[in-house]
């Protein structure tokens, strides 16, 4: 099975910095990888689908890069209302595995 | 407006069986793959199951092959999953979630979720 990492597990930063979460498969999964953002106490939400396809309605500070194992989900400008924890999953077979996820606080 | 409400959580002893299910609308739901995807207290998120619009698809995650059985009825705008053989570990709020556009196979991210149902499993 392809197993799925993230990397930082946590980090803070400041307001207005620049946020960047990587995620690795240990296999290549072409393009079929998508991010979510889970706010304390609430349901998952797509962020990104395909890599680097913005959901609608989600705010164009966020965004998504990579293709085969290596990903990114970049903020650009980190905002209060971002603290969260952020999960890849890839989608390309059999099975649709989570990475572990990356907590994101403001410092 | 895409609506998934799920049902059917509870306390459940090892061993025993539970049924969930989610009531779709807002969408044509013999459209898309749905998912249940789970998450255990303090935990991150683990897929449970994948079913593809005609069922022509279905996936399990490792840990509940051969014990949960994913279904839907699309005349009934319905999405099910059957649990036997319970454990502890499957102690979860389980989520139903729609699939999206962009898809591999029966395989598809999940583009709108429900608000979860918790089951439960202690003695």
């Amino acid at each position: 099975d392809i197993q799925m990492t993230q990397s930082p597990s946590s980090l803070s930063a400041s307001v207005g910095d620049r946020v960047t979460i990587t995620c690795r498969a240990s296999q290549g999964i072409s393009n079929y990888l998508a991010w979510y953002q889970q706010k304390p106490g609430k349901v998952p939400k797509l962020l990104i689908y395909a890599a680097s396809t913005l959901q609608s309605g989600v705010p164009s500070r966020f965004s998504g890069s990579g293709s085969g194992t290596d990903f990114t989900l970049t903020i650009s400008s980190l905002q209060p209302e971002d603290v969260a924890t952020y999960y890849c999953q890839k989608y390309n077979s059999a099975s649709s595995t989570f990475g572990p996820g990356t907590k994101v606080d403001i410092k | 407006e895409v609506q998934l409400v799920e049902s059917g959580g509870g306390l459940v002893k090892p061993g025993g069986s539970l049924r969930l299910s989610c009531a779709a609308s807002g969408f044509t739901f013999s459209s898309y793959s749905m998912n249940w995807v789970r998450q255990a207290p303090g935990k991150g998120l683990e897929w449970v199951s994948s079913i593809s619009s005609s069922s022509s698809y279905i996936y399990y995650a490792d840990s509940v092959k051969g014990r949960f059985t994913i279904s839907r009825d699309n005349a009934k705008n319905s999405l099910y999953l059957q649990m036997n053989s319970l454990r502890a570990e499957d102690t979860a709020v389980y989520y139903c979630a729609r699939g999206g556009g962009y898809c591999s196979g029966g395989s598809c991210y999940s583009a709108y979720w429900g608000q979860g149902t918790l089951v439960t499993v202690s003695s």
